[in-house]
């Protein structure tokens, strides 16, 4: 069964840098979230879209932005990267507009690293 | 800022051995309760989600339980294997995000 893509796997950038993680969601999946793992901590919510609008923001910087295209897919553009920036990017996708019964699947993540 | 608190933080057993673990959360605004299994290098695994206090699930030796008015739920896993070794994610699901704990590592020892 197709599962959640998420590219690259891996990215290192210097600071101040920008960088762009790609997530394409189950196909018949309208509904995207991301996730930014930090080392040792637990997963915390960015951003999610449904239908290509943002439906809810978490704790995003203004320095990233996301938006879904109108083949669901996913970007997450992060400008003027810092060390803390550094960490485990999931996104994840569900079937429907973000009912919270609904279970959500997981892509393998992108490991960004900052210099 | 919800808080969804998961004990204990690592665990090693046995093979064999029977074990449990707890995920705490905020008893209010209750609307589900997602569990997930995830081993290094792989996408977190969804295991059960769970709506309603006394719902009880099961998927192989993985069972879970839920008890929405005090704010908890139990994941067991019965007779563990090496390959039960994962961390395993409890995730609050409101507000049309998930609000994850920080896991439990489970470690089975052959």
């Amino acid at each position: 069964a197709a599962g959640v893509i998420q590219s690259p796997r891996h990215l290192i950038k210097e600071k101040r840098e920008t960088a762009t993680l790609k997530c394409y969601p189950i196909p018949r999946h309208d509904t995207v979230y991301w996730y930014q793992q930090g080392p040792g901590q637990d997963p915390q919510f960015l951003i999610s879209f449904y239908e290509k609008m943002q439906s809810d923001k978490g704790s995003i910087p203004d320095r990233f932005s996301a938006q879904q295209f109108s083949d669901y897919h996913s970007e997450l553009n992060m400008s003027s990267l810092e060390l803390g920036d550094s960490a485990l990017y999931f996104c994840a996708s569900e079937p429907s507009g973000g009912a919270l019964t609904d279970t959500q699947y997981f892509g393998p993540g992108t490991r960004l690293t900052v210099l | 800022i919800l808080n969804v608190e998961q004990s204990p933080q690592s665990l090693h057993v046995q093979e064999g051995d029977s074990t449990n673990f707890t995920c705490s959360f905020p008893s209010s605004n209750f609307y589900a309760l997602h569990w997930y299994r995830w081993e290094t290098a792989k996408s977190p695994e969804a295991l059960f989600v769970m709506t309603l206090n006394g719902d009880e699930k099961k998927k192989g030796r993985i069972s879970a339980t839920l008890n929405t008015k005090e704010g908890y739920s139990y994941l067991y896993i019965k007779g563990s294997q090496p390959e039960d070794s994962a961390t395993y994610l409890c995730a609050l699901g409101s507000n049309y995000k998930l609000t994850f704990g920080k896991g439990t590592l489970l470690t089975v020892n052959p």
